[in-house]
């Protein structure tokens, strides 16, 4: 059974960094893309940040360009969402999910909270 | 990157079928074959149920279908059950390799 485990969130300071990371069991990084989604409280998904199977390409919402960076490790079955100067509005669960057709996430993590508050 | 839209919501009975609808553009739905959908019970984590327009993930159930036409894709659940209240997200690949996803549309079974 392929699963996904978030960690990293919490509380921090506008304008402040933090690193998510999303650990897989088992070799499912091999072939396959993987994405950030966010969900506000309250609020609906939004796509964030995804990498291609090979590292190759990374691309980002327009709402996180610039700030975040998406990165992977296959050696340690393990993606990365580095966010930087963060703001108020990047408050939301964050998860991650293994891309299995351009952009089809599955399955999914149980996802990090991460609060974004002074 | 505008979201893909949504109705807000929609209700249907309990052995009913309905269909939730997912608007987008030529650069998102349009002109993609990668069109996918998600449910998303309350506190949960969202789980893929159709993509690539058509295919359902292993496990799925059959009650659940996609299509499309134009820049407007479809899902549609057959024989509504009380499980499938949930909200249902679309998604698709964009022509320049980015994700845009609808606002959702919370399915009520009365």
């Amino acid at each position: 059974q392929v699963q996904l485990v978030e960690s990293g969130g919490g509380v921090v300071q506008p304008g402040k960094s933090l690193r998510l990371a999303c650990a897989a069991s088992g070799n499912i990084f091999r072939g396959h893309g993987m994405l950030w989604v966010r969900q506000a409280p309250g609020k609906g998904l939004e796509w964030v940040a995804l990498i291609w199977y090979d590292g190759s390409i990374q691309n980002y919402a327009d709402s996180v360009k610039g700030r975040f960076t998406i990165s992977r490790d296959d050696s340690k079955n393990t993606v990365y969402l580095q966010m930087n100067s963060l703001r108020v509005g990047d408050t939301a669960m964050y998860y991650c999910a293994r891309d299995i057709s351009f952009g089809a996430g599955s399955p999914w993590g149980q996802g990090t909270l991460v609060t974004v508050s002074s | 990157q505008s979201a893909l839209t949504q109705p807000a919501s929609v209700s249907g009975s309990p052995g009913q079928s309905i269909t939730l609808s997912c608007t987008g553009t030529r650069s998102d739905v349009s002109d993609s074959d990668y069109v996918s959908w998600y449910q998303q019970h309350p506190g949960k984590a969202p789980k893929l149920i159709i993509y690539n327009v058509y295919n359902r993930p292993s496990g799925v159930s059959d009650r659940f279908s996609g299509s499309k036409s134009g820049n407007t894709a479809s899902l549609t659940i057959s024989g509504l059950q009380t499980e499938d209240e949930a909200d249902y997200y679309c998604s698709s690949f964009t022509s320049t390799n980015t994700l845009v996803l609808g606002g959702g549309t919370k399915l009520t079974v009365l």
